[in-house]
Order: structure tokens, then sequence, then C-alpha cells
């Protein structure tokens, strides 16, 4: 089991650049989550998919779109990137039932210039 | 609103030692657990100990334990006998659950640096 995958792991673009963030689970898990990680502010929630076919906002989605593929795959793009998107994105998979750990990715660090 | 704060940026142990990280939250719910998770210099989010509100017995994972305050809305984390391996930044967590899916809200994390 690979468990909670993620590509790109290191990515570099230029202001008003596009970019997909792909994350993949292996586990079975209907829900999957996009969180990012900024310096002195923990990690937020961008996006969430309770199951396939349904996604939702969470904390801050502004500058974001998801696209659940499949039960699988949760992906995170970027329309017009900006210098303030720098961070480091997690993605995040977990079963619906109380109690549920989330199981995260390795994160992909991304940098806006 | 929930909310998770942790007061402390960064902490110092020795070796061996023990430390305590502190987590006071703030929630309207009733049902809900709590987390730890910890992120080495790898960036691994790494799921330490969780606690269910409902549970009053504090929850142990060997050399980790929790200090659940319920009424006083705190949930300290004590880490035992310190090991180089912990140095790490440690995040306190929320879960309210019963919705159509459980959202964690972190805090801001400790920084934690284990000395030789």
């Amino acid at each position: 089991n690979a468990g909670v995958t993620q590509t790109p792991k290191f990515q570099v673009l230029k202001t008003g650049q596009s970019m997909t963030l792909q994350c993949a689970q292996d586990m079975n898990h209907n829900s999957m989550y996009w969180y990012r990680q900024d310096p002195g502010m923990g990690l937020r929630l961008i996006y969430y998919s309770a199951s396939e076919g349904t996604t939702d906002k969470g904390e801050v989605p502004n500058g974001y779109n998801v696209s659940r593929l499949n039960k699988r795959e949760f992906s995170l793009r970027l329309e017009s990137a900006a210098p303030s998107q720098t961070s480091v994105y997690f993605c995040a998979s977990s079963e619906r039932r109380e109690a549920n750990e989330q199981f995260f990715g390795p994160g992909t660090r991304l940098t806006v210039l | 609103a929930q909310t998770v704060t942790q007061s402390q940026p960064e902490m110092s142990v020795q070796e061996a030692e023990t430390v305590t990280l502190s987590c006071t939250y703030d929630t309207s719910e009733n049902n809900y657990y709590l987390f730890w998770y910890k992120q080495p210099p790898s960036r691994q989010m790494i799921l330490v100990i969780r606690q269910e509100a409902y549970k009053q017995q504090n929850a142990t994972e060997n050399r980790f334990s929790v200090n659940f305050q319920k009424a006083a809305k705190s949930f300290s984390l004590k880490i035992s006998d310190s090991q180089l391996g912990d140095t790490a930044m440690y995040f306190c967590a929320l879960m309210n659950y019963g919705g159509a899916t459980n959202k964690l809200i972190f805090g801001t994390g400790t920084l934690l640096a284990v000395q030789p």
C-alpha cells in the first residue's frame, strides 16, 4: 500500500501560470481533503470531498478549484497562480466513520514568483 | 466557531526528560475528537494520539499521553523519556463528527527540539 501519494513534490511557478496538483489514495477511502500549510498558521482546509462526485469549500477556497476524478483521485488546480499561494500543500484521505484518522500525503512545496 | 490554540510556538527538552505541550480548543458541539499530529523535518504528518471527547480516561500510546480536561477545554500532550527522533512540529487538532464528513481544525503548532 502506497497510502496517499502526491505529485509533484516541488514546483516553481510564475505569477499567472496555472497548474494542477495530483493526489491519489489506495485505501478505498470515501473522503479526501486538500490543505495548505503556511508558517505560523498551521494547516488550513482548502476543499474537501465527502464522497466520489461531491466537493465542498473549506476555510480558504479562493483561487483554487478541485476535481474528484474518481474514488481514488482528488486534484487541486490553480488557474492563475499568485505569490500568496506560495505554500506547502497536503492531500489527505479518511473513512467516513467516527474517529476516522486522516492519512496525509508527503506534501507539495509550491513557490509562486 | 471552532478554534484550536497552541500558545507555545517553540519548546526544548533534554533527551530522556519529560515535556508537556499545551493545547486549548473551543467548540459548541458535544461529539468531537481531539488529535495530536507530529510533523518531523521530512514534512510527513503522523498521527500520535487521539482522544474521544465522551471518554473520561486519558489516551496513552507508549511514551505519549494526554491530559484531557473537558470542562476547561484543554488537551495537553506529555512526552516521556524524550528521544532525538521526537524532534518535530506538533499540531493539536479538533474534529467534530456527525456531518457529511469530518473536517480537522488545526492549531498553529509547537516546534519541539530534543537536545542530546
